[in-house]
């Protein structure tokens, strides 16, 4: 799998917008790029996942790159809940069973008011 | 959406004593298990990989006589950590697939060994 590297922490306002980065150089074209937060004692949630194209659900946006050598995590307006440390990973998707995820240090977002 | 139900949340524990940690599946069935263990303000480390039916594959460094797991059944994964010392304590959490994208991860149990 492609390894990633994220900034280990970042603050950001509640209300604001909080870009979180990703940068996945060795990524390949089938890999697709995951993105987890775990809020503190808590399992790891699902927030968003994509390959090509940038991607829009409820929680989040994701923004990657036309090279896709790294991508951006969006939470359009932070607020406190979205205290936690948030994990990039990319993962190939293989048509016959699970797959390991590896994951890295993540980043710490910390969401002030 | 799918939901894995992991039990207990919490436990404290005498050395010495073994400790059975639980991850349900609700509503699917779970062929494959994976659990993780994590240490305070690190990251989640994978130690084996359960799939329903047979033995368990344990990742480099963890002991397989002393994490035990069983997935007996399509719904059911344990991992029971046998003769507990303090340096067990840890954050373990169990996940599985769902779906062709998707992967569900348990709410994790806290362990003490005291």
């Amino acid at each position: 799998d492609a390894k990633t590297t994220q900034p280990t922490s970042m603050d950001c306002a509640e209300g604001r917008a909080a870009n979180l980065p990703c940068n996945h150089s060795t990524i390949s074209g089938n890999e697709y790029v995951y993105w987890y937060r775990q809020i503190h004692s808590q399992g790891p949630q699902y927030i968003i996942h994509g390959l090509k194209n940038n991607e829009t659900n409820e929680m989040a946006s994701l923004i990657i790159t036309e090279d896709r050598k790294s991508s951006t995590l969006i939470l359009p307006h932070a607020t406190l809940r979205d205290t936690a440390v948030y994990y990039c990973i990319v993962r190939s998707i293989q048509i016959q069973g699970a797959q390991k995820l590896v994951f890295g240090q993540g980043t710490r977002l910390t969401i002030n008011p | 959406g799918a939901v894995v139900s992991q039990h207990p949340s919490w436990v404290i524990c005498k050395s010495g004593t073994s400790v059975k940690i639980e991850c349900r599946s609700l509503d699917f069935q779970a062929t494959t298990m994976f659990w993780y263990r994590q240490f305070p303000k690190q990251s989640l480390m994978l130690m084996a990989t359960s799939n329903e039916g047979s033995k368990a594959t344990y990742e480099q460094g963890v002991e397989k006589d002393k994490f035990l797991i069983n997935h007996a059944s399509l719904t059911l994964s344990t991992l029971t950590v046998t003769s507990a010392h303090p340096e067990d304590s840890s954050f373990y959490i169990c996940r599985t697939r769902t779906g062709e994208y998707g992967y569900t991860f348990g709410s994790g149990t806290r362990l003490t060994v005291v």
